[in-house]
């Protein structure tokens, strides 16, 4: 079935480099999500936009991250500058926007790996 | 956004019924209770979630107790396939529209 789908699925990068994420959602759903998880850890969330707009971006946890979402379907994460600190799995999730109850649906995720 | 616990870890055999834990005891009146779990390598997907009733769907029962300060997660026969990381999470119907996941349970099905 047509599910979020990421690409790339494994990025490996050089510290200081620039990185994009991609994030095609589930066709119609008007509200995605970007979590970062680290090894062990549960998701954490990032970003959250309702149709094109960042709804919340509370937890981008600097300047070197953004994100967009231009004509309120496929999203990119930017990573600028990136660290090694930077490594983790990015998680992409859409839902139809239901407010507070809307199941999310989850991509598989991009493997970020900053040497 | 309100705190649940869970046990960092479960084990369960195979075919028999598990019973996953989770407090909330500072859950506010307007917090529904979720479930997500991740299996090894993949996102999370949502099993299932409530308010104040019990609810059951495919895939898992929710026991949600009368003052709302605890839930169980219930998969009534275990499978291999139901190894992964359980997450409870609050969710307010009236917020912000993402979720707080906290570290989870491991579950471990033993064959």
């Amino acid at each position: 079935g047509a599910g979020v789908s990421q690409t790339p699925s494994n990025k490996v990068t050089e510290k200081g480099k620039y990185v994009e994420l991609r994030c095609d959602p589930i066709s119609g759903h008007t509200a995605l999500y970007w979590y970062r998880q680290s090894l062990g850890q549960g998701p954490e969330f990032l970003i959250y936009f309702q149709g094109t707009g960042a709804a919340d971006d509370s937890g981008l946890p600097n300047d070197r991250f953004f994100a967009v979402r231009p004509e309120g379907s496929v999203s990119t994460l930017k990573i600028q500058r990136t660290e090694r600190g930077d490594s983790a799995v990015y998680l992409c999730a859409s839902s139809p926007g239901d407010r507070g109850l809307g199941e999310l649906f989850f991509g598989e995720g991009s493997r970020l790996t900053v040497l | 956004d309100a705190k649940t616990t869970q046990p960092n870890s479960m084990e369960s055999n195979e075919e028999e019924p598990v019973h996953l834990p989770c407090n909330h005891s500072t859950i506010s009146g307007t917090d529904y209770i979720h479930w997500y779990r991740q299996l090894p390598s993949q996102g999370p997907e949502y099993v299932i979630h409530g308010l104040t009733s019990n609810v059951n769907n495919r895939m898992a029962s929710l026991a949600i107790a009368e003052d709302r300060k605890s839930s169980t997660l219930i998969l009534h026969r275990a499978t291999l396939r139901d190894a992964a990381v359980y997450y409870c999470i609050l969710r307010d119907r009236s917020g912000a529209n993402n979720l707080f996941f906290g570290t989870g349970t491991r579950l471990t099905v033993i064959p």
